[in-house]
């Protein structure tokens, strides 16, 4: 029943490592996104694919590294972790990734937290 | 740069009130703006949107305003009900070009019973 559905809830790990984040969506989208909310509940888009293609990347450090298999999955590999990537990253998705009266729909977030 | 952002950080109200959450934008290029609430845990939840050709919108229970003149967006919630509670955000979108959301600071919606 899900639309979109990320994996794992709460991801806690050290300082260096490296560690991958899943999502998918059942929505027969052709767009999806990866954001980033901090501490003070403030959403950034990161990445957007659309059709297994990056078409957005904001500002995001190389250690950030998207992978879409294919157009209903959209995966967040992260190197190197450092302690400022602490945060609740968020995947959507949206049925074009044109701009129109269409809504993106989120996941229920990652909870990344670095020690 | 330009952004979306909100007057209010935290909203108190009583059960059975109406609510009013506002958000400004400085991009007048913005064409399409929406209203997403986020629950403790989860992720934002759309609840209305409005293109720029229309200044009002109304679902149920909410209400969207849209101020073009002065850049100024409004959510309004009839008969507030505890579950209302949760944080409130405005985003918007340009007129052209990829769908990029830009996110306001989010307002805090508390309910009394």
């Amino acid at each position: 029943d899900t639309a979109v559905s990320q994996t794992p809830k709460y991801l806690v790990t050290q300082m260096g490592n490296d560690k991958s984040i899943k999502c998918e969506q059942n929505l027969g989208h052709d767009t999806m996104y990866w954001y980033k909310q901090d501490s003070k509940k403030f959403l950034k888009i990161m990445f957007s694919y659309n059709n297994k293609e990056l078409i957005i990347n904001e500002t995001v450090p190389n250690r950030f590294s998207p992978k879409s298999p294919d157009k209903a999955h959209l995966n967040l590999h992260i190197n190197s972790l450092e302690l400022g990537d602490s945060a609740v990253y968020f995947c959507a998705s949206s049925q074009t990734n044109r701009v129109s009266n269409q809504p993106q729909h989120f996941g229920d977030g990652t909870r990344l937290s670095i020690l | 740069g330009e952004s979306v952002g909100l007057h209010l950080p935290t909203l108190s109200v009583q059960e059975g009130d109406n609510s009013i959450i506002n958000c400004a934008y400085s991009n007048s290029a913005s064409d399409y703006f929406i209203w997403y609430k986020q629950e403790s845990g989860k992720g934002p939840q759309f609840i209305i949107d409005i293109r720029s050709n229309m200044d009002k919108r109304q679902g149920q229970r909410v209400t969207v305003l849209l101020n073009k003149t002065v850049k100024h967006l409004s959510l309004q919630i009839a008969a507030t009900q505890p579950g209302d509670s949760a944080v409130y955000f405005c985003a918007e979108t340009p007129g052209s070009g990829y769908s990029t959301l830009t996110f306001g600071k989010g307002t805090m919606l508390l309910v009394s019973p």
